[in-house]
């Protein structure tokens, strides 16, 4: 199995421009997380899909930021417009419900 | 409320010299306790977690953690560390097994010294 796959590993962009990141759940796995990593807030869970439902979006921060979940096998996080201040990591997760979750190896934003 | 706090942010120790990470955790309902681990420009993978069966929970990479509900704490543990350990842990806690909300400690460094 590859894993979360996550794409790009690595993106540098303007303030102002829209980003989006991409995962590939762990085939088989109903639950998906975007995670947030930075120096200050260290991890910090974005939103939590199951079954491609999103059903908590309450650690998304502001309006620039959205994820959807189109099938059980990719899911986007967009942030439009970027700013300075969203530079982190952006990890995806997957599971089973109730069982472990496996991280992808993130994608780190720089936003300009 | 969950909340979970590492008590060190930066560990340093010589190789071949026993490791403690620390964890301190709190929680209204019973626990899942996890330990990951993130190298440098990797993910973070899982080494050991902890979910109402033995206590004493053995991980990858000669780690293990105990939990003691008493101190509320559930601290990671290696006898000898190699230079490989090297990275940041991530103490986590989980309301039970079926919930999907991980709370994440704010990482602890550790530093392996030759």
């Amino acid at each position: 199995d590859a894993g979360v796959i996550q794409s790009p590993r690595h993106e540098v962009t303007e303030m102002g421009q829209e980003v989006t990141l991409r995962c590939k759940p762990i085939s088989g796995h109903n639950s998906l997380f975007w995670y947030r990593q930075t120096m200050m807030r260290g991890l910090e869970l974005l939103i939590y899909f199951n079954n491609n439902v999103p059903i908590d979006d309450s650690g998304m921060p502001e309006d620039r930021f959205s994820a959807k979940m189109p099938n059980a096998s990719f899911s986007t996080l967009k942030i439009q417009p970027s700013e300075p201040r969203d530079s982190a990591v952006y990890f995806c997760a997957s599971r089973i419900t109730g069982a472990k979750a496996f991280f992808g190896q993130g994608t780190r934003l720089t936003v300009v | 409320a969950q909340s979970v706090t590492q008590l060190d942010s930066h560990v340093s120790v010589s190789e071949g010299t026993p490791v403690l990470l620390r964890c301190n955790y709190s929680s209204s309902y019973s626990p899942s306790l996890f330990w990951y681990v993130q190298h440098p420009n990797k993910g973070l993978q899982l080494l050991l977690k902890y979910t109402s069966a033995a206590t004493l929970v053995k991980g990858i990479n000669g780690f293990e953690a105990e939990f003691k509900k008493s101190e509320t704490s559930f601290h990671l543990t290696k006898p000898s560390a190699h230079m490989s350990d090297a990275a940041e842990y991530f103490c986590v806690v989980s309301e039970g097994v079926g919930t999907y909300k991980y709370i994440f400690g704010t990482g602890t460094r550790l530093k392996v010294l030759a």
